[in-house]
C-alpha cells in the first residue's frame, strides 16, 4: 500500500504571495491532518479534516487554511507569505476519526524569501 | 506555540547497547501516546504507541514504558543498531480527533 504522498515536495517563494500544498493520504485513511516543522518551534499542529470537514484547528493565524476532498485528498493554503513560514509542511494521515496512529508523508520543504 | 524546546539532548550510544529516550509529556488528560523517528529529510516514521489504560508495550526491539503519576513516557531500544540514529520525538493527543503535541525531539546517535 502506498504511503502518504506530499507535492511539491520543494517550494521556494518570496514574501507576499501564496501557496498551496497537497497531500494524498494512505488509501481508505480518511483523517489528514497538517502539521509544521521548524527550528525554533519544532513541530506544530496546524490543523485537520475528516470526511472533508476541520475537526480541529491549531494556533495558527487565518491566512493558513486548508480544505479536503470527496477523495480524502487535502491541500492547505498560506496566502501572503511570510518570512517566518519558511518551514517543512509535513501530512499525516489516519484510518479513523479519533486517536488513530498517524502516518506522516514526506513532508513540503517551503522557502519564503 | 504548543511544541516548545528546541535545544535538543543527544543520547551517544554504542552499537548494539540498549538506549533509553525520556520524554515529559504535558497534559494529566492525554490518554494516547506515540513515538516517531525522524530521519534527515524524512518525515516521521511510527515507531511504536499506547494507550493510557496500559503502562507497557513491546514491539519488535522496543518497548515503551508510561508512568502517567509523573506524566513520563520513555521509549527503550534494545541493541541499537547504526540505523537507529535519528530524532526521536514522543506526541501525546490532548483532544478528541487526532491533534497530536509533539516534545521538542531528542537525537540519537550510534557509535560503530
Amino acid at each position: 500500500k502506498a504511503g502518504v504522498t506530499q507535492t511539491p515536495r520543494y517550494l521556494i517563494k518570496t514574501r507576499g504571495q501564496q501557496v498551496t500544498l497537497s497531500c494524498s493520504p494512505i488509501s481508505g485513511h480518511r483523517s489528514v491532518s497538517w502539521y509544521q516543522q521548524t527550528p525554533g518551534q519544532g513541530l506544530q499542529f496546524l490543523f485537520e479534516y475528516f470526511s472533508e470537514t476541520q475537526r480541529n484547528k491549531g494556533n495558527f493565524p487565518g491566512r493558513f487554511s486548508g480544505r479536503q476532498f470527496s477523495n480524502s485528498r487535502s491541500e492547505m493554503n498560506v496566502s501572503t507569505l511570510e518570512l517566518g513560514d519558511s518551514a517543512l509542511y509535513l501530512c499525516a494521515s489516519s484510518s479513523l476519526a479519533g486517536k488513530e496512529t498517524q502516518y506522516f508523508g514526506p513532508g513540503t520543504r517551503l522557502l519564503v524569501l | 506555540g504548543e511544541s516548545v524546546g528546541l535545544h535538543l539532548p543527544t543520547l551517544s550510544v554504542q552499537e548494539g547497547d540498549n538506549s533509553i529516550i525520556n520524554c515529559a509529556y504535558s497534559n494529566s488528560a492525554s490518554d494516547y501516546f506515540i513515538w516517531y523517528k525522524q530521519e534527515s529529510g524524512k518525515g516521521p516514521q511510527f515507531i511504536i504507541d499506547i494507550r493510557s489504560n496500559m503502562d507497557k508495550r513491546q514491539g519488535q526491539r522496543v518497548t515503551v514504558l508510561l508512568n502517567k503519576t509523573v506524566k513520563h513516557l520513555s521509549l527503550q531500544i534494545a541493541a541499537t543498531q547504526p540505523g537507529d540514529s535519528a530524532v526521536y520525538f514522543c506526541a501525546e493527543t490532548l483532544e478528541y480527533g487526532n491533534k497530536l503535541v509533539f516534545g521538542a525531539g531528542t537525537i540519537l546517535r550510534v557509535k560503530s
